[in-house]
């Protein structure tokens, strides 16, 4: 079974630009996660769908982070414009996600973005 | 909001010794505890979780266990050996929304 796929694995841009991360969940998988993690700290969460629908996005920026997982699966995480701070690694993941129940989350290998 | 504190933030251990990682929370509504490993340059991996109906969970040289009363929580890894060494993260989660929050993590190191 393929895993989380996210390209690219490393962005560095300078401040003010934007960037856009790309993920690809494990196949059949409605849950999607995108968080973010901080060198030296524990993943937070951005933002997590249910398919196409947003679930929680109550920690995004949302004056500079978007998120969209248009048809339900790919998912695409944009940020416009970057700032010093959004320096850090980005992390996907997926997981079955029964209603009411916990599933493991399985992750990618994350984009490492670092802002100039 | 839900936090969750970890403890140590490194540790280092003699292959084949016992190695314990503590983390506390602060959401008494948190029902499901997962730990993840993270080896460098790759995403997190579920090695074991427990809800909060169980209050310990082994599986092999690893296991988790769970005060509700006070809120924690520790994962317990026996003979260690140099390929356990990573980061560990602990993390807390509520209302099966799936959505989960995680500790600081505790960078193992396992001395051969």
């Amino acid at each position: 079974e393929a895993g989380v796929a996210q390209s690219p694995r490393y962005k560095i841009i300078e401040k003010r630009q934007s960037v856009a991360f790309w993920c690809n969940p494990i196949s059949g998988h409605a849950t999607l996660y995108w968080y973010q993690q901080i060198l030296g700290q524990g993943p937070k969460l951005l933002i997590q769908f249910q398919n196409n629908g947003v679930v929680d996005d109550s920690q995004l920026p949302k004056d500079r982070f978007s998120a969209e997982r248009l048809k339900g699966v790919d998912s695409t995480l944009k940020i416009q414009p970057a700032k010093l701070e959004d320096s850090a690694v980005y992390l996907c993941a997926s997981s079955f996600r029964l209603a009411g129940a916990y599933n493991e989350q399985f992750f990618g290998p994350g984009t490492r973005l670092t802002v100039l | 909001g839900e936090n969750v504190e970890q403890h140590p933030s490194t540790l280092s251990v003699q292959e084949g010794d016992s190695a314990v990682i503590k983390c506390t929370y602060s959401d008494s509504a948190s029902n499901y505890f997962p730990w993840y490993k993270q080896e460098l340059g790759k995403g997190p991996q579920l090695i074991i979780d427990i809800r909060s109906n169980v209050g310990e969970k082994k599986d092999q040289r690893i296991a988790v266990t769970l005060n509700k009363t006070a809120k924690h929580f520790s994962l317990h890894i026996t003979e260690t050996q140099p390929e356990d060494s990573a980061v560990y993260f602990c993390a807390a989660g509520s209302g099966g929304q799936g959505n989960l929050i995680f500790g600081k993590g505790t960078k193992l190191s396992v001395k051969p």
